[in-house]
């Protein structure tokens, strides 16, 4: 089954300054790869996503890029803001899983004024 | 349009006891899945239906766990003579379509 791995578990950053996340996967029929944010005791909520058939997705001060030959891709967050703070996961989903997702373990960013 | 619900948000329950979660998807979603995040943790898949059909339980443990998703009303994830590891906030999402995942408020479950 697919396994994802994510780097780092925490990271803190200077506002202003970017953050960038990066995640691995095992299985090279996944095709679809979201990020997630999750404030503390809040649900989480799909912040970006990116499928196999594309290099690079933007919105805003979010981007991903994905490289399927390396089978990782990285979330980067610009002009890092405090309300960036919160656990970020990636996330993987092959075709032969009828959608179930696999995350990874999470990123705790911390954004300091 | 509504997002995904889920109650009760807080669920206490004593060992032995059942536990029930419902999960009302968003409107014209057909795909829900439950997840299960441990304090400090991940989102961990267990189960995934669509009305009326069980399509991949394979996150979920075989025994004291059951999901369905009827024609008619939420999903339920229940959870029979619960355990202390049982505590947990339960998330389910629902999807238009296999993939892109919206997330419920959860409900965290406190076996005491």
């Amino acid at each position: 089954g697919e396994n994802v791995e994510q780097h780092p578990s925490t990271l803190s950053v200077q506002e202003g300054d970017s953050a960038v996340i990066k995640c691995t996967y095992s299985d090279s029929a996944s095709n679809y790869f979201p990020w997630y944010k999750q404030e503390l005791g809040k649900r989480p909520q799909l912040i970006i996503d990116i499928r196999s058939n594309v290099g690079e997705k933007k919105d805003q001060r979010i981007a991903v890029t994905l490289n399927k030959t390396a089978k990782h891709f990285s979330l980067h967050i610009t002009e890092t803001q405090p309300e960036d703070s919160a656990v970020y996961f990636c996330a993987a989903s092959p075709t032969d899983s009828w959608g179930k997702l696999q995350f990874g373990a999470g990123t705790q960013v911390v954004v300091t004024p | 349009n509504a997002g995904v619900m889920q109650n009760p948000r807080h669920l206490v329950r004593r060992r032995g006891q059942e536990a029930r979660l419902r999960c009302s998807p968003m409107k014209g979603h057909s795909h829900v899945y439950w997840y299960r995040q441990l304090p400090e943790e991940g989102l961990k898949f267990m189960v995934y239906l669509q009305k009326e059909n069980i399509i991949d339980e394979s996150g979920m443990p075989k025994e004291r766990f059951s999901a369905e998703f009827p024609k008619e009303g939420p999903s339920i994830l229940r959870i029979q003579q619960v355990v202390r590891g049982d505590s947990a906030a339960y998330f389910c999402a629902s999807s238009p379509s296999a993939n892109e995942q919206f997330f419920g408020p959860g409900t965290r479950l406190t076996v005491l």
